[in-house]
């Protein structure tokens, strides 16, 4: 089956502690994206690449880090920097302007 | 001006209603248009996708786009309880890299 797929679902974070998230797809999509979602608030761009190697910020990059060594991986790491973690993290591909979703983890700041 | 303005909601209705979900933009440069049904605590599900302006139907699901008046609607017919969630809408360009302006989603509750 092709997708999207991240891990954990769930994710409890300590104060001060960097927490990394998983992002994996075998759709052969050459764009790949993080997105927070809070209530209310739809959905914020955090960083996206484009490219193997190659990322850029989005809107809300600050306390945020990414990598792209392979096409099919994206993790996403929160780390001590950021001031307010909790939310739903949602990782995304592209392929000719749709954008398909994995089904996202939620973060918890304890 | 937001770029991309969705009603939040609730919108309530009984089971078997036609529902009309709208969003507005204002960027004319938007050429691809897409619905996404969000569960709860669940990523969005692509629904619908459009390139351009027109019609395009998938069994109970209808999504319009009128670039003239930079609207784009989306129809679901016989609403069931089931499609009860967030409606999310969302438009990109090639110019704009393809990355999504996301509307930030009505909530629709279907009752029986």
């Amino acid at each position: 089956d092709g997708g999207i797929t991240q891990s954990p679902k769930y994710l409890f974070r300590k104060e001060g502690q960097n927490v990394t998230l998983s992002c994996e797809q075998n759709l052969n999509h050459d764009a790949m994206y993080w997105y927070r979602q809070d209530p209310g608030q739809g959905l914020r761009l955090i960083y996206y690449s484009q490219i193997v190697n190659d990322f850029q910020k989005g809107d809300i990059a600050e306390g945020y880090s990414v990598s792209r060594e392979k096409k099919e991986s994206f993790p996403l790491t929160v780390t001590s920097a950021q001031k307010n973690p909790t939310a739903f993290y949602l990782c995304a591909s592209t392929y000719l302007g749709m954008q398909f979703f994995g089904p996202g983890t939620r973060l918890t700041v304890l | 001006q937001k770029e991309v303005e969705q009603d939040p909601g609730p919108l309530s209705v009984p089971e078997g209603a036609i529902v009309s979900l709208n969003c507005t933009y204002s960027n004319s440069a938007f050429q691809y248009f897409m619905w996404y049904r969000q569960y709860s605590r669940k990523g969005p599900e692509l629904l619908m996708y459009t390139y351009s302006s027109g019609n395009k139907e998938d069994g109970r699901f209808t999504a319009q786009v009128d670039k003239s008046s930079k609207y784009i609607s989306l129809f679901i017919r016989d609403s069931q309880p089931s499609d009860s969630a967030t409606y999310l809408c969302a438009m990109s360009s090639s110019g704009g890299s393809y990355i999504p302006t996301f509307g930030r989603g009505t909530s629709l509750i279907v009752h029986p």
